[in-house]
């Protein structure tokens, strides 16, 4: 079974600044998705960004970015020009190519504050 | 505003009681997905369904069922339930049962058990 570890359970940044969230995983699979969720106050789960296994370039999303290291099996999300607004957990979810027929593998999340 | 329907959106309930979470899917998504949170145990996968067919199980327990009807919209029962079942229920959705495609979440529903 996959597994999906961020070993930061909170991360502090100061607005304007840049910050990287940390996610690593642990599969046998050499096809695979990767996605980078954020969960407000507001409990609502946001898709940030994904990225497909099979493609070399890291994803990007104005300020959203990943840095994707297949062989390491790492995937960071790098957030640039924080804003207050970007606090919320964070959450690394991966998925099989495996036809569809499974569901997302999350880790436990990290908690990002914005200092004003 | 993802698309995707929950409701009803916080709901208290008594230990042994059953109750319906109900789920309508984004337009034209044919998956739809169940998930739990809870402080303890995560994010977790309960199981999906596909144009109407279980596709996959994850860690749904037996007092649990599912189910997607017809015009796609889908219900997840919780019967018997105990004081761990309180968590937040998120349905989710995607346009084919394919793993690239994105899920998109709903907002939730909270189920409190007392």
């Amino acid at each position: 079974a996959q597994t999906v570890t961020q070993s930061q359970p909170e991360m502090s940044v100061q607005e304007a600044e840049t910050v990287t969230l940390s996610c690593t995983y642990d599969t046998s699979e050499s096809d695979y998705y990767l996605f980078w969720y954020k969960q407000p106050p507001s409990r609502q789960m946001i898709l940030v960004i994904r990225q497909e296994a099979y493609k070399q370039q890291n994803a990007t999303e104005n300020r959203f970015s990943v840095n994707f290291q297949k062989a390491a099996k790492s995937f960071s999300l790098k957030i640039s020009d924080s804003q207050l607004g970007d606090a919320a957990m964070y959450f690394c979810a991966y998925r099989s190519s495996g036809g569809g027929a499974d569901g997302l593998t999350f880790g436990k999340g990290t908690h990002l504050i914005i200092q004003p | 505003d993802s698309g995707v329907t929950q409701t009803p959106k916080h709901l208290i309930t008594a230990t042994g009681q059953r109750v319906t979470l109900r789920c309508s899917p984004r337009s034209g998504d044919l998956s739809v997905y169940w998930y739990q949170q809870s402080l303890d145990q995560g994010l977790q996968f309960l199981i999906q369904y596909y144009n109407g067919e279980e596709r996959a199980k994850g860690n749904i327990l037996e007092r649990f069922s599912a189910q997607q009807f017809p015009d796609l919209h889908s219900e997840l029962n919780l019967s018997s339930l105990e004081l761990g079942d309180s968590a937040l229920y998120f349905c989710a959705s995607s346009v084919v049962g394919s793993s690239g495609n994105t899920i998109y979440f709903g907002e939730g529903s909270w189920l409190t058990v007392v």
